[in-house]
């Protein structure tokens, strides 16, 4: 039973599509994230929700808006998709926003291809 | 801003070394660190975590500590197999954040 679920593994799209990755857990945690990680590798926080409201905003371009329909839940839309936000996306989540207990659990990412 | 860096970028070993792995923050004020390993095209794998009151965790083969005068943490991977070959990552939290940031990883290859 997947702790943290995202769908879809893979998304291939057309410049200026608008897309959407979900996200869920089922761990009762209280604090969830987006992570994008670049060609190099490198994991960046862009958002994080406790208890479904936003937290953390990192300076993300505002074609990206994180949605918390509940706890459980952080979901991720992309309007007009760009040539640079090719890259693997992945949810998070923690019992806290500290990761206190038991630190973070990751998904197992989408890779986004923008062509 | 806290920055993190991994030595070495990269490292590739006989089977059955031991190896440390390193991980460094520019403000040593970490609440928590966690390390992580990540295999090709797929998610990342907690390793081992440790919390605000602990200074070290073992799981297995795998001993991770953490100096918090120094910002600096080691992972020891002992008696290493062809299957530890992967990417690691620690990441922190420091007393201020409220995310962790990751460093850039280290990949490890263990030869047969």
């Amino acid at each position: 039973d997947t702790a943290v679920s995202q769908t879809p593994k893979y998304l291939v799209t057309q410049m200026g599509n608008d897309k959407s990755i979900k996200c869920e857990q089922n761990l009762g945690h209280d604090t969830m994230y987006w992570y994008k990680q670049d060609s190099k590798k490198f994991l960046k926080i862009m958002f994080s929700y406790n208890n479904k409201e936003l937290i953390i905003n990192e300076t993300v371009p505002n074609r990206f808006s994180p949605k918390s329909p509940d706890k459980a839940h952080l979901n991720l839309h992309i309007n007009s998709l760009e040539l640079g936000d090719s890259a693997v996306y992945f949810c998070a989540s923690s019992q806290d926003f500290r990761g206190t207990e038991g630190g973070y659990t990751f998904g197992s990412g989408t890779r986004l291809t923008v062509v | 801003k806290q920055e993190v860096t991994q030595i070495p970028a990269a490292l590739s070993v006989p089977e059955g070394e031991n190896l440390v792995l390193n991980c460094s923050f520019t403000d040593s004020a970490i609440y928590n660190l966690q390390w992580f390993r990540q295999d090709p095209g797929k998610g990342l794998t907690s390793l081992l975590l440790i919390q605000s009151s602990q200074r070290e965790q073992t799981s297995g083969r795998l001993n991770a500590s953490l100096d918090k005068s120094s910002g600096r943490s080691t992972l020891y991977i002992a008696a290493s197999q062809p299957g530890d070959s992967a990417t690691y990552l620690c990441a922190g939290l420091d007393n201020y954040g409220q995310n962790f940031v990751f460093g850039p990883g280290t990949r490890l290859s263990v030869l047969p």
